[in-house]
């Protein structure tokens, strides 16, 4: 069955903090595997894909991303996180069929 | 930079009407999604679009029909609105350089809000 978690609705952190943002999957093969980022007002932009290779893979914007198999996960990862980052954050997994699936979202607030 | 436009940013129609949305992109892709998005949930796939005049149902079709007529063009129709429809909708286009659909990276319009009253 399909299905991509996003556990965390909402997390606020202070600017200059690290910040991880968790997404966990059911599949049965390596997915392909996808971070989104929506700032307000936006449509959907890329942050980063993990497709194969190096399970530690970089995006814009200073984000990461971690592949764990045995985990069935693909957290994001800023080291520092600026206030220009708060924006609502989407996984996606597939092909699922042949589509993708997002996760309901991580809305991030950050304070100053 | 690939654009995708969607014609409205915000809409506003009655119980009973037809509604179009409107999406276009201007990068040659084969491929085109209409997503519902509501807090909580997500986006939802309605259909999507691999070339011109084919169309396949994604998760929630129901109430929904699409049309694509020109490889630029791909149009939602709500044939007679509800206010279970009420929601953000998200346009994107994606090409078919990989052969899995799901493996290419989609590009998203900035969505059109819709109140249904």
């Amino acid at each position: 069955a399909q299905s991509v978690t996003q556990p965390d609705i909402h997390i606020t952190v202070s600017e200059g903090a690290s910040l991880e943002l968790r997404c966990n999957y059911s599949y049965g093969a390596t997915p392909y595997l996808f971070w989104y980022v929506q700032s307000p007002g936006q449509g959907l932009q890329l942050l980063l894909k993990y497709f194969s290779g190096d399970t530690l893979v970089q995006g814009i914007k200073g984000f990461e991303a971690e592949f764990k198999r045995s985990q069935s996960s693909f957290n994001l990862r800023k080291p520092s996180v600026h206030w220009s980052d708060a924006a609502e954050y989407f996984c996606a997994v597939g092909p699922y069929g042949n589509k993708l699936v997002f996760g309901a979202g991580t809305i991030l607030r950050v304070k100053s | 930079d690939v654009k995708v436009t969607q014609s409205s940013r915000y809409l506003v129609k009655r119980t009973g009407e037809k509604v179009f949305l409107e999406c276009v992109q201007d990068m040659d892709h084969e491929n085109m999604f209409w997503y519902r998005q509501d807090p909580g949930l997500g986006l939802r796939l309605i259909y999507f679009s691999y070339d011109v005049k084919m169309k396949e149902k994604g998760d929630i079709p129901e109430g929904y029909s699409v049309s694509r007529e020109k490889k630029e063009r791909f149009s939602l129709i709500l044939e007679s609105a509800s206010t279970n429809q009420t929601s953000m909708y998200l346009c994107a286009s994606s090409s078919a350089s990989s052969g899995t659909l799901a493996k290419n990276i989609q590009y998203f319009g900035a969505g059109t809000r819709l109140s249904v009253l």
